[in-house]
C-alpha cells in the first residue's frame, strides 16, 4: 500500500504568523502532487496542481514547494489571516493514473 | 461558474433502505469519482468512471454501486444502507485531458444512517 502522509494532523497559528506544514507521497513513478484547500461547509478547492522536481507555485499568500526525488512537499501560508482556517488536503498521482491518493490532511486554525 | 452539485447536503435514512446520491457536473468532464471521507483518514475512493456507462471500483466498493448514464451524471447507490456507511461523501470530477488537472469538488452529501 502506498501512503500520503500529512504532517502535522492539526495546528493552531495565531493571526499574522507564518507557517507551513508537509506532505509526503510515494517518490517511485511519481507524476503529480495536488493541494486542495477544504473549508468547513465548501467543497474542497484545487490550490496547486505540481510535476516538476523543484517547482514552486504560489497563489497569493500561499506557495508550495517540490521535491519529488526525496518525496515531499511544503505548503506556506505568509501573515496568516482567518480566512486561511481550513483543511489542508494534499493528494499524488503515480504514472499518468488519474487516481489520487490522498493524505488526511492538516486542520489550520488561525487564532486572532 | 463551473460546478459540481450534490443533491443533498444532508440525508438521514434507515438502516436496510436503498438510498441514492446523486453528482451532476457541467463542466463537460470525463473522469467522475465518488468520495468518502471519515474523521482521521484521507478521502477514500469508492468508485470511478471515465466515460458514459463506465464504472472502476476503487478501494473501498463493498456495499455500493454506482451508475452514469449521462456524461454529466454520477450516480451512488447504497444497495442496503447499514450504520458503518455514515459518512462525508464526495463527487469530484476532472479533465481527461491529463492527470495533471485538479479535481472540481461537490459540496459534500453527509449521511447518517440510523
Amino acid at each position: 500500500i502506498l501512503n500520503v502522509e500529512q504532517s502535522p494532523q492539526s495546528l493552531h497559528v495565531q493571526e499574522g504568523d507564518s507557517t507551513n506544514f508537509t506532505c509526503s507521497f510515494p517518490s517511485s513513478n511519481f507524476y503529480a502532487l495536488h493541494w486542495y484547500r477544504w473549508e468547513t461547509a465548501k467543497s474542497p478547492e484545487a490550490l496547486f496542481v505540481m510535476t516538476l522536481n523543484g517547482d514552486e507555485k504560489k497563489k497569493g499568500r500561499i506557495s508550495a514547494t517540490l521535491n519529488t526525488k526525496e518525496g515531499y512537499s511544503y505548503l506556506y501560508i505568509k501573515g496568516s489571516q482567518p480566512e486561511d482556517s481550513a483543511t489542508y488536503l494534499c493528494a499524488s498521482n503515480m504514472d499518468s493514473n488519474y487516481q489520487l491518493i490522498w493524505g488526511a490532511g492538516t486542520k489550520l486554525i488561525i487564532k486572532p | 461558474d463551473v460546478k459540481v452539485t450534490q443533491s443533498s447536503r444532508y440525508l438521514v435514512k434507515r438502516t436496510g433502505e436503498k438510498v441514492f446520491l446523486e453528482c451532476v457536473q457541467d463542466m463537460d468532464h470525463e473522469n467522475m469519482f465518488w468520495y468518502r471521507q471519515d474523521p482521521g483518514l484521507g478521502l477514500r475512493l469508492i468508485y470511478f468512471s471515465y466515460d458514459v456507462k463506465m464504472k472502476e471500483k476503487g478501494d473501498i466498493p463493498e456495499g455500493y454501486s454506482v451508475s452514469r448514464e449521462k456524461k454529466e451524471r454520477f450516480s451512488l447507490i447504497l444497495e442496503s444502507a447499514s450504520t458503518n456507511q455514515t459518512s462525508m461523501y464526495l463527487c469530484a470530477s476532472s479533465s481527461g485531458q491529463g492527470a495533471h488537472y485538479g479535481y472540481t469538488f461537490g459540496s459534500g452529501t453527509r449521511l447518517t444512517v440510523v
